[in-house]
């Protein structure tokens, strides 16, 4: 019954490969978001997608593709990893139509880049 | 676009004491300033959040107020409990007339340390 989840929780990972996290929530969200906590704990939002169309996208290199087949899923595919991406990636979902405003977080993604 | 600013970066108090966060914000649009709690290698949870038409709210140990005139905003704990213990970061957002697209902004971060 976990109502936003993350996979995987840990990724080690090579410079130079390609990886992908997968979200999903259970709350009958309409919106969903990426956010990136560096080492300093900042929280920066990344993307936003609502019912599946992109309606935040912040300065993030090219690398980085977020994906909604659905209204209940949001994918993260980063290309070409560099040192610099390693953080903590979390999911993040709210219910906008209807004036909701209460973010749920995902657990987060660790990754970490060597 | 938005600016968030908190402070302090670092509080230590001790048990049963209060502790006050203050943030400050640059978009006079901003009508909504939600504050989360996250736990050492946990997720951001919020604890409270407070609309720009209300000037206080509380939940029993915890408290926010809002000043839009100085678009500053503060949360209070009080009689706080080493679980308490966490970081606490304030944030900002527009309406969804206003344009923004639900972002929020966060601060930077304060992590408290409640101290037996």
């Amino acid at each position: 019954d976990t109502a936003v989840s993350q996979t995987p929780k840990y990724l080690v990972t090579q410079m130079g490969n390609d990886k992908s996290i997968k979200c999903e929530q259970n709350l009958g969200h309409d919106t969903m978001y990426w956010y990136k906590q560096d080492s300093k704990k900042f929280l920066k939002i990344m993307f936003s997608y609502n019912n599946k169309e992109l309606i935040i996208n912040e300065t993030v290199p090219n690398r980085f593709s977020p994906k909604s087949p659905d209204k209940a899923h949001l994918n993260l595919h980063i290309n070409s990893l560099e040192l610099g991406d390693s953080a903590v990636y979390f999911c993040a979902s709210s219910q906008v139509g209807g004036g909701g405003h209460e973010q749920y977080f995902g657990p987060g993604t660790r990754l970490t880049v060597t | 676009g938005e600016n968030v600013e908190q402070h302090p970066s670092t509080l230590s108090v001790q048990e049963g004491d209060s502790a006050v966060i203050k943030c400050t914000y640059s978009d006079s649009a901003s009508n909504y300033f939600p504050w989360y709690k996250q736990e050492l290698g946990k997720r951001p949870q919020l604890i409270i959040d407070i609309r720009s038409n209300v000037g206080e709210k509380k939940d029993q140990r915890i408290a926010v107020t809002l000043n839009k005139t100085a678009k500053h905003f503060s949360l209070h704990i009080t009689e706080t409990q080493p679980e308490d213990s966490a970081v606490y970061f304030c944030a900002a957002k527009r309406g969804l007339i206003t344009g923004g697209g639900n972002k929020l902004t966060f601060g930077t971060g304060t992590q408290l340390k409640v101290e037996l």
